[in-house]
């Protein structure tokens, strides 16, 4: 079976500070890969998704960034965190090439910018 | 990606049917409807989709309208457990498009 692992499952960080979070699939391949963040009381925002490795499409322009150095490794990136960017990470999947495939979440990364 | 219409709250007894509607009137041919739900302060769980057909699966039954313009999700015996922020989405089938999550509606499973 499937499963999506995400790390840390909380972090405080300051602002100004660098942020990496991981995220990895197993059981699959080729997986269709996504970031998600939820902002306190606000609803899940796309942020990232990847096809493949080295494919990464951008939603929403900010501070962030996204890679995928391995087929079923995601990492969401910053260089320097602002306060705004506090919220629930979520990573996710999907098989890739099967078009009604639901997406499945990972337990998310919860940030607090201080 | 059509657009969905839910309430945002219900409440439901515990150990009764909890149906939870979502209008998708604009929803084209090629487009799924999904609907997951979200305990509080952990990720979006996959409860079930489907195209035009009804669906039943061990979590619940999703029931399509004929026109499919739209749906109800039905969770046949609620649990305290259930409580949760559900989501009606709708995504055509095909792509690599990420689900467009909106404002829900916040399942109260009363005891």
């Amino acid at each position: 079976s499937q499963t999506i692992h995400q790390w840390p499952a909380t972090l405080v960080q300051p602002v100004g500070s660098p942020l990496s979070l991981e995220c990895t699939v197993e059981g699959t391949s080729n997986p269709n890969l996504y970031w998600y963040r939820q902002a306190a009381g606000r609803g899940l925002q796309l942020l990232f998704y990847s096809v493949g490795i080295g494919q990464i499409s951008s939603e929403v322009p900010q501070n962030l960034s996204a890679s995928r150095p391995q087929d079923r490794q995601f990492i969401l990136s910053s260089k320097k965190l602002l306060l705004s960017d506090s919220g629930f990470y979520l990573c996710a999947w999907r098989y890739g090439g099967v078009g009604n495939s639901p997406l499945h979440f990972g337990n998310g990364t919860r940030l607090t910018v201080t | 990606d059509a657009k969905t219409t839910q309430p945002t709250s219900m409440d439901c007894a515990e150990g009764r049917a909890a149906n939870l509607p979502c209008n998708h009137s604009t929803i084209s041919g090629n487009e799924y409807v999904y609907w997951y739900r979200q305990i509080h302060s952990q990720g979006p769980q996959y409860i079930i989709h489907g195209l035009k057909n009804n669906e039943t699966n061990e979590m619940a039954s999703l029931i399509i309208t004929e026109d499919r313009k739209s749906s109800t999700l039905i969770l046949p015996h609620a649990t305290l457990r259930d409580t949760a922020v559900y989501y009606c989405i709708v995504l055509s089938g095909g792509g690599a498009d990420g689900l467009t999550f909106g404002k829900g509606t916040h399942l109260i499973i009363q005891p």
